[in-house]
Parts: structure tokens; C-alpha cells; sequence
């Protein structure tokens, strides 16, 4: 059964440092990982998407990397700003059928 | 183009009571998928559904239930229901073949 972890479950930074947020999961045979937002009460919004064959992705300040062989990504926000805050999820999909299985979230919160 | 649009955004029922969430899907999408996002269990996959046909289902009890519509509207019924299920119920869409999925605001069900 897959399994997704998010480290760390909460993070606080001032504005304008790079951070560096982790997920990890179980089984290495994806299909696809994605990385969502979301605002506190409001639904999902999807930031990258990464296919299995792929390394990594890259929206304007927002990196994401895949290593399949030892179940891990990371998404990397540069210069982070206040309007960042918010849950960033990750979630694999292991099948061909459009399951997703999420981690439990990291709380960012980005200071002024 | 619309986002995917959920009705009702909140809903307020009592124990025992049957509720009807209504999920409208971006246009041209054919496969809605419902989840339900809880504080102590995260978000946790319901059902799939493609052309009408349920092709996957979660690990919840048979109070749970869905449907497609031709057009490809999706309504998910939750019967009998239970404090437990109080929850921010999640639909989201995608193209055939494609797999970013994108949400929807969700409905908020509070059950006292």
C-alpha cells in the first residue's frame, strides 16, 4: 500500500528566503507525482506535475524534483513571498486510473 | 474556460440524514474524481468515475456512493450519515489521457 510523507509538517520563514520542502513515498512505481496548494477552506490548486520518466519540473519560482529510486521530491521555492502561505501537498498516482494518494501536508507560512 | 464548480459550497445535516453532493467538471473532461479531506485523515481517494462507469473505488463503507451523468456531471450521495462524516468533500476532473487534475472548491458538510 503506497504511503506519502510530507517533511516538515509545518514551516515558518521571513520573506525572501529559498526553501526547500520534502515528500517521500513507499513505492517506487508511480505513474506521476504532483504538488498542489491549497488555502485554508478552499479546494486544490495544482502547482507541477512530474512523470515518472521525468527529473524534475519548473513554474516560474517553484522547482520540483523527482528520484523514483528512492521515493523522494522536493519542491523548491525561491525568494518566497507572504502570498505563498499556504498547504503545499504532495500526492502520487500509482495507477492508470486517476487515484491520487497525498501526503499530509506542509503549513508554510512566509513572513513579511 | 469554467474550473470545476461543486454544489453546495456548505451544508449542514443531522445524524441519519442522506446528502447529495453535485460536481460539474471542466469542459471536455471526462473523469471526475471525489475525495474527502478530513483534519485527522488528510485527503483520502472516494471513486473515480469515466463515461458513467465507477472504474475505481476507495476504502470507504457503502453509505458512499456515485454517479456520472452523460454530460459527465458527477453527484456523489452519502446515506445514514455519521458525525464522522463531517469533512470537506473534493471533486476534480481530467482529460482523457491527460494527468493534472484540477479541483474544485469543494462542499463543506458539517453533520451534528
Amino acid at each position: 500500500k503506497q504511503e506519502v510523507t510530507q517533511i516538515p509538517a509545518a514551516l515558518s520563514v521571513p520573506e525572501g528566503e529559498n526553501l526547500v520542502l520534502n515528500c517521500s513515498f513507499t513505492d517506487s512505481a508511480i505513474y506521476n507525482l504532483q504538488w498542489f496548494r491549497q488555502d485554508p477552506g478552499k479546494g486544490l490548486t495544482s502547482l507541477l506535475l512530474i512523470q515518472s520518466s521525468q527529473r524534475e519540473q519548473t513554474s516560474g519560482r517553484l522547482n520540483a524534483s523527482l528520484d523514483k529510486s528512492s521515493g523522494r521530491s522536493t519542491l523548491y521555492i525561491a525568494a518566497s513571498q507572504p502570498g505563498d502561505s499556504a498547504t503545499y501537498l504532495c500526492a502520487v498516482q500509482d495507477t492508470g486510473f486517476q487515484k491520487l494518494v497525498f501526503g499530509t501536508g506542509t503549513r508554510l507560512l512566509v513572513s513579511p | 474556460k469554467a474550473g470545476v464548480t461543486q454544489t453546495p459550497r456548505y451544508l449542514i445535516k443531522t445524524r441519519g440524514q442522506q446528502v447529495t453532493l453535485s460536481c460539474s467538471p471542466i469542459s471536455g473532461h471526462r473523469s471526475v474524481s471525489w475525495y474527502q479531506q478530513t483534519p485527522g485523515q488528510g485527503l483520502q481517494f472516494l471513486f473515480e468515475y469515466f463515461s458513467e462507469t465507477q472504474r475505481n473505488k476507495g476504502n470507504f463503507p457503502g453509505r458512499f456512493s456515485g454517479r456520472q451523468f452523460s454530460n459527465s456531471r458527477s453527484e456523489m450521495n452519502v446515506s445514514t450519515l455519521e458525525l464522522g462524516d463531517s469533512a470537506l468533500y473534493l471533486c476534480a476532473s481530467n482529460l482523457v489521457g491527460a494527468d493534472t487534475q484540477y479541483f474544485g472548491p469543494g462542499t463543506r458538510l458539517t453533520v451534528l
